[in-house]
């Protein structure tokens, strides 16, 4: 069974740093894309980026690009999103997601989500 | 502002049918055929209902359906159940720069 597993609930201060975890099990974790999206409070979904572990391809979206970072550690089946200067706008749900099928391509859909992870950034 | 555009809400009666419509361009929507589409329940992960289009994935109820026209993508919903209420979001792939946009969102009511 395929399973992604995000990392727990964090409360942060503007400007500190942040490294968030999504762990897959159940497939073959470097041959699949696993994306991020975002979900600010009440709002809808927004594609943040996305990598391939099996050679850490990674592609952002032009809003997202600059503002985080997305890795992986094929040794643990886990991939992050970084932040190193939070900001209150960074407050939002986040989900990893992987797509349906192995190999490069990117043109599939979401079809695996996380629990999602709530950041939540306040002074 | 949303890369693709929903409306946002829609309702009806259980047992009736409704469509939620999703515009792009031709940058999206027009030049792949690449929608899906996404359930939300209030404190859920999304969950897909609709891939390339029209494709359901395995345990989606055939009461999803999915179609396109030019640039504007369309999911319906047949026999409305009181499950079928939550959040529903399309999704495009948009080329090698943008890669993939989201529409807003449309919250389905069921009356």
């Amino acid at each position: 069974e395929v399973q992604l597993v995000q990392s727990g609930a964090e409360v942060k201060k503007p400007g500190e740093s942040l490294k968030i975890s999504c762990k897959g099990s159940g497939y073959i974790f470097t041959s699949y894309w696993i994306g991020w999206v975002r979900q600010m409070p009440g709002k809808g979904l927004e594609w943040m980026g996305i990598i391939y572990p099996g050679d850490s391809d990674i592609r952002y979206s032009p809003s997202f690009q600059g503002q985080v970072t997305i890795s992986a550690d094929k040794s643990i089946s886990t991939v992050y999103l970084h932040w190193s200067s939070l900001k209150a706008s960074d407050t939002a749900m986040y989900y990893c997601a992987r797509l349906r099928g192995s190999g490069g391509s990117l043109l599939q859909e979401m079809r695996y989500w996380g629990q999602g992870t709530l950041v939540t950034v306040s002074s | 502002q949303s890369a693709l555009t929903q409306p946002a809400s829609v309702s009806g009666s259980p047992g009736q049918s409704i469509t939620i419509s999703c515009t792009g361009t031709s940058s999206d929507v027009g030049s792949y055929n690449l929608v899906s589409w996404y359930q939300q329940h209030p404190g859920k992960a999304p969950k897909v209902m609709i891939y390339e289009g029209s494709q359901r994935p395995s345990g989606v109820s055939n009461r999803f359906s999915g179609s396109k026209s030019g640039n504007t993508a369309s999911l319906t919903i047949s026999g409305l159940q009181a499950e079928d209420e939550a959040d529903y979001y399309c999704c495009s792939f948009a080329g090698s720069s943008n890669f993939v946009v989201f529409g807003g969102g449309t919250k389905l009511t069921v009356l």
